[in-house]
């Protein structure tokens, strides 16, 4: 089955400062990269995702690329506001077989951006 | 997501009782899934479901058992809780388009078993 590693497990930034999460993945046949944000005492909310069929996304200030031949993507986060510190987490999906509408999301990785 | 609502919020429990997690959505969506959180592990797969007639194991299913009462509801048991089911669990659910879609989250239960 699908492994999804995600790196680091925290990251510590100054408030105005760009942030990068990355993440890697092992099943070729993925196709759906979703990354979520999930705030303290909350539930994880998808803030961007991106398929295969594209190599970057761009929303604001975050930003998604996916490398599909070395099988990694990564989140950046530019001009970070001390409302961005969460946990992020990356996941990937397939669109056939075993992975089939299921995600596997990495570990998370915990952004804390300071004043 | 307001959408997705889970009971209870928190709950602490002792070894070997039973316990039920209760999950709604108003969202309208067929696919809903169980997911547990632990520190550094992320969020695991426990079981999920396509459609009302439909039950999956996901990863880490021993344990858990669940049940698909309606579209709209999907509850989680531990049939004899033990302390290593501490865990953030939530429910999630997603549309059926044919492909993998967005999943939306309830705020989760914290369940605590001494």
């Amino acid at each position: 089955g699908e492994n999804v590693e995600q790196h680091p497990s925290t990251l510590s930034v100054q408030e105005g400062d760009s942030a990068v999460i990355k993440c890697t993945y092992s099943d070729s046949a993925s196709n759906y990269f979703p990354w979520y944000k999930q705030e303290l005492g909350k539930g994880p909310q998808l803030i961007i995702d991106i398929r295969s069929n594209v190599g970057e996304k761009k929303d604001q200030r975050i930003a998604v690329t996916l490398n599909k031949t070395a099988k990694h993507f990564s989140l950046h986060i530019t001009e970070t506001q001390p409302e961005d510190s969460a946990v992020y987490f990356c996941a990937a999906s397939g669109d056939r077989g075993d992975s089939w509408g299921k995600l596997q999301f990495g570990a998370g990785t915990q952004v804390v951006v300071t004043p | 997501d307001a959408d997705v609502t889970q009971t209870p919020r928190n709950r602490i429990t002792k070894t070997g009782k039973r316990i039920m997690l209760e999950c709604s959505q108003t969202k309208g969506h067929d696919r809903m899934y169980w997911y547990r959180q632990d520190p550094g592990l992320g969020l695991r797969l426990i079981y999920y479901s396509f459609d009302v007639k439909d039950i999956n194991k996901g990863e880490i299913s021993d344990g858990y058992s669940v049940s698909r009462q309606a579209q709209a509801k999907f509850s989680l048991s531990l049939e004899s809780a033990i302390p290593n089911q501490t865990a953030l669990y939530f429910c999630a659910t997603s549309g059926s388009t044919g492909r993998t879609d967005t999943q939306y989250f309830g705020p989760g239960t914290r369940l605590t078993v001494l």
